[in-house]
């Protein structure tokens, strides 16, 4: 059974401040995914990370895979009020039904 | 942009009723998932389904749990005989290829008395 051990469960921080959220497991994944998920509604995609130690950026949000595509990690740079939320990684495995195995989540409260 | 849809929003059951939860995929999509969340908990992968089949399923998805597609647009979970721990949200997903994103819908949030 594929875990993914996400740290930290609940961050709450000040507007302007940055923050940087881990996503680790023991078993390696085909590709990352980043979800921000609202009360009452479905995971919505942020980024797809594929390729061990690729970076990618959304505005101030930086997504890096793990050179050995074990673990990820999300840094907001300067958060906003409007970052708040829940931060859902998701690994895509090599089984025959390709489902995403989710981490436990990241509850972010950005005060202004 | 296209999205997947779920129907309905919310659905409470007496327990050990049947329900059936809806969900239209993206349309040139062929692969579907439906996962779960129990409240406070993780998202939970159930089931997925590829080629008129199911490709895998976890150890929640037995014998109460069935998934159709009965047309070329939907695609649905049964739950025979509902139980209390069945009250969760449950989604829908779909992707075009086999590595490609997975795009979840909205949910259903399904609460069973």
């Amino acid at each position: 059974t594929q875990l993914l051990e996400q740290s930290p469960q609940f961050l709450s921080i000040q507007e302007g401040e940055n923050l940087t959220v881990y996503c680790n497991s023991s078993s390696v994944f085909s590709s990352l995914q980043w979800y921000r998920q609202e009360p009452g509604e479905g995971p919505v995609l942020l980024v797809t990370v594929v390729t061990g130690g690729e970076v990618k950026k959304l505005k101030r949000l930086t997504f890096q895979f793990g050179d050995a595509r074990k673990d990820s990690s999300l840094h907001i740079t300067a958060a906003q009020p409007g970052d708040t939320g829940l931060y859902l990684c998701a690994g895509l495995g090599y089984n025959a039904g390709n489902m995403l195995t989710f981490g436990g989540g990241t509850r972010l409260m950005v005060k202004p | 942009e296209p999205e997947v849809t779920q129907t309905p929003s919310h659905q409470v059951t007496q327990m050990g009723q049947e329900v059936i939860l809806r969900c239209v995929p993206i349309s040139n999509h062929l692969y579907f998932y439906w996962y779960r969340q129990i409240l406070g908990q993780k998202v939970e992968f159930l089931v997925s389904f590829y080629n008129n089949e199911i490709s895998e399923k976890s150890e929640i998805f037995d014998d109460q749990f069935s998934v159709e597609r009965p047309d070329g647009s939907n695609f649905t979970l049964k739950i025979r005989s509902t139980k209390l721990e069945d009250s969760a949200m449950y989604f829908c997903a779909s992707r075009k290829g086999i590595r490609e994103t997975q795009y979840f819908g909205p949910g259903t949030r399904l609460l069973v008395l």
